[in-house]
Order: structure tokens, then C-alpha cells, then sequence
């Protein structure tokens, strides 16, 4: 089964928001709630910031929300900052043959 | 605080077999709720899941299809910690590989990660 589709890099100021698709398919992210969000700052462990769709662990700042419409998960962070600057993968549960499929990551830039 | 702590060679020759080792702090290989995975990243495959076991009454094990016929993943409950094996490995299996916990079992999140594992697969 395919990586689920995010844009390979985007880019926003400090403060701005900036949201991050994540394409997969009915198999998927669209036939359950257990889609996954991780920031990576190259070096260090990655991070959870969203599961199972929109909800935020504590610790996660509320800059950070996501949703889903169909096969697209959605995540946007808000009042973009320096710190913001990684990695970002989205995940989903794919059913009982697969398991779990990961995007192929999207690179944030905080210019 | 919980804390996965990695383990094992970075340098792995082909055919044989990759072995880490991840110990957990904090918390329990025999967790009733969470599940104890490893997974690996690569720039050609990004992100994958490799597998997980966890502990309901008695253990059970999940494994990806990609890796299913090499892998085995156990825990050894007398350290709490688990490990990963991989057989026969080739230089497609160079990846970081990351050892995480499923808080819940079969809510498919990762919400601890250790710091992850370069192993390069060469001669």
C-alpha cells in the first residue's frame, strides 16, 4: 500500500498559519479516526502533536489542530514560530493486513 | 519519567541478522494498554512501521507485511525492555530505526519514541 501524499515542503512567516494535507485513501484514512500527526526535528525522537485526528496530548501547544474530510487529514499550526521549523508526518491506521501507513513527510520552514 | 533507551550495532553485514534493543523506564513491557513497536526510516522508504507486541492476558505480536517473513520482535520481561531482530538483511534495510510505545494498544498512536538507531547494512 502507498505512503499517504503530503506536500514535500511548505513555508510561512512568524505568525502566519500554515496547514499540511495528508492524502490517503477509503482504505484509510478515510474508513477511520486513528490518523496521527509527528513533528521531527532532524536528530531528535519525533514527536506527537495530534492523534486520532484532532485530538492534542498535553503538552501540545493549541497553535497546533488538525481535522479530516474524507481521505484528506488536515493539520494546521497557527501563529507560526521559529521553533515550528521540521519535519511533519502524518499517520493512519490501515486496517488489519497493513496495519499503518506514514506519509512521506513535509518539510516546514519558518522564514 | 518515561524514557526509551536504544541499544545495539550500527553496522550490520548483509545476510545476517540486525538485533537493537530498546529498555523502557517509567513503565512496563507488561503494560495491560500500551503496545511497544519499532519502526524505521530510510530516505527512499520514509517512515515505516515494522511492528509491535504487547501483552493482554498473554502476548500477542503484529508485524508489516514488507518484513513479516524476517522479523521477530520479543520482550524480555526480567529487563522491560523489548527487541527487535531482523533476518537476512540486505543494504535496503539501512534505516534509522526508532523503537516507540502505543499508549493504547490499538489506537495506533506513538506518544513516546526513543531517540532512534542508524544501522547501515553493508560489507
Amino acid at each position: 500500500q502507498s505512503a499517504l501524499t503530503q506536500p514535500a515542503s511548505v513555508s510561512g512567516s512568524p505568525g502566519q498559519s500554515i496547514t499540511i494535507s495528508c492524502t490517503g485513501t477509503s482504505s484509510d484514512v478515510g474508513n477511520y479516526d486513528l490518523v496521527s500527526w509527528y513533528q521531527h526535528h532532524p536528530g531528535k525522537a519525533p514527536k506527537l502533536i495530534i492523534y486520532e485526528v484532532s485530538k492534542r496530548p498535553s503538552g501540545v501547544s493549541s497553535r497546533f489542530s488538525a481535522s479530516k474530510s474524507g481521505n484528506t487529514a488536515s493539520l494546521t499550526i497557527s501563529g507560526l514560530q521559529a521553533e515550528d521549523e521540521a519535519d511533519y508526518y502524518c499517520c493512519s491506521y490501515a486496517g488489519t493486513t497493513t496495519y499503518l501507513i506514514f506519509g512521506g513527510g513535509t518539510k516546514l520552514t519558518v522564514l | 519519567q518515561v524514557q526509551l533507551q536504544q541499544s545495539g550495532p550500527g553496522l550490520v553485514k548483509p545476510s545476517q541478522t540486525l538485533s537493537l534493543t530498546c529498555a523502557i523506564s517509567g513503565d512496563s513491557v507488561f503494560s495491560n494498554s500500551a503496545a511497544w513497536n519499532w519502526i524505521r526510516q530510510s530516505p527512499s522508504r520514509g517512515l515505516e512501521w515494522l511492528g509491535r507486541t504487547y501483552y493482554k492476558s498473554k502476548w500477542y505480536n503484529d508485524y508489516a507485511v514488507s518484513v513479516k517473513s524476517r522479523i521477530t520482535i520479543t520482550p524480555d520481561t526480567s529487563k522491560n525492555q523489548f527487541s527487535l531482530q531482523l533476518n537476512s538483511v540486505a543494504p535496503e534495510d539501512t534505516a534509522v530505526y526508532y523503537c516507540a510505545r502505543e499508549g493504547l494498544a490499538g489506537h495506533w498512536y506513538f506518544d513516546l519514541w526513543g531517540r532512534g538507531t542508524l544501522v547501515t547494512v553493508s560489507s
